[in-house]
């Protein structure tokens, strides 16, 4: 699978956009951009996934690049409550669902 | 959505005596489950694949005798820490993947003190 890289920590006022952007330069033509948050000890929350279009859900937006090399999560109306661990993974659709997880981006919402 | 579950939240045990920690899909059928280990401050680690039916898939490094698999449904995977110490007191987590998508759901992870 795809390495992927992030930033190691980010701060986003609340109710202003947050922009998580992931780099995957290597990925391949059948990989998934996976994106998880992991809140202070919990197990890790499912937040939306693409191959190449982009893709919205009730939680946030996912934007990839045309050359698929790269992607940014938005949050929109970032609240205090999305304060987090942010993982970008790259999956091939087949095979084995194992992930996984870098270090991701620490993303702190600032009252 | 799909729901993974994982019971207990928080155990406290002995150090030398076993522990179980179950892992059940809520809305779907899992024949695939996967175990992992997170420490304080450090990233998830893929411990092994739960297999329904078969015997688990172990990542390197991790003993197959201390930690101990068995996928006996399609819906509960459990992993029984034997002869537990207290460095194996950790955050452990499962995941599984529904069918009807390529989306793969954690649970709510499992803390585990050896005292």
């Amino acid at each position: 699978d795809a390495k992927t890289t992030q930033p190691p920590s980010m701060d986003c006022a609340e109710g202003r956009a947050a922009n998580l952007p992931c780099n995957h330069s290597t990925i391949s033509g059948n990989e998934y951009v996976y994106w998880y948050r992991q809140i202070h000890s919990q197990g890790p929350q499912y937040i939306i996934h693409g191959l190449k279009n982009n893709e919205t859900n009730e939680m946030a937006s996912l934007i990839i690049t045309e050359d698929r090399k790269s992607s940014t999560l938005i949050l929109p109306h970032a609240t205090l409550r999305d304060t987090a661990v942010y993982y970008c993974i790259v999956k091939s659709g087949a095979g084995s669902y194992q992930l996984t997880f870098g270090k991701g981006t620490k993303l702190s919402v600032i009252p | 959505g799909a729901v993974v579950s994982q019971h207990p939240s928080w155990v406290i045990c002995k150090s030398g005596t076993s522990v179980k920690i179950e892992c059940r899909s809520l809305d779907f059928q899992a024949t695939t489950m996967f175990w992992y280990r997170q420490f304080p401050k450090q990233s998830l680690m893929l411990m092994a694949t739960s297999n329904e039916g078969s015997k688990a898939t172990y990542e390197q490094g991790v003993e197959k005798d201390k930690f101990l698999i068995n996928h006996a449904s399609l819906t509960l995977s459990t992993l029984t820490v034997t002869s537990a110490h207290p460095e194996d007191s950790s955050f452990y987590i499962c995941s599984a993947r529904d069918p009807g998508g390529n989306t793969i759901y954690f649970g709510e992870g499992s803390w585990l003190t050896v005292v």
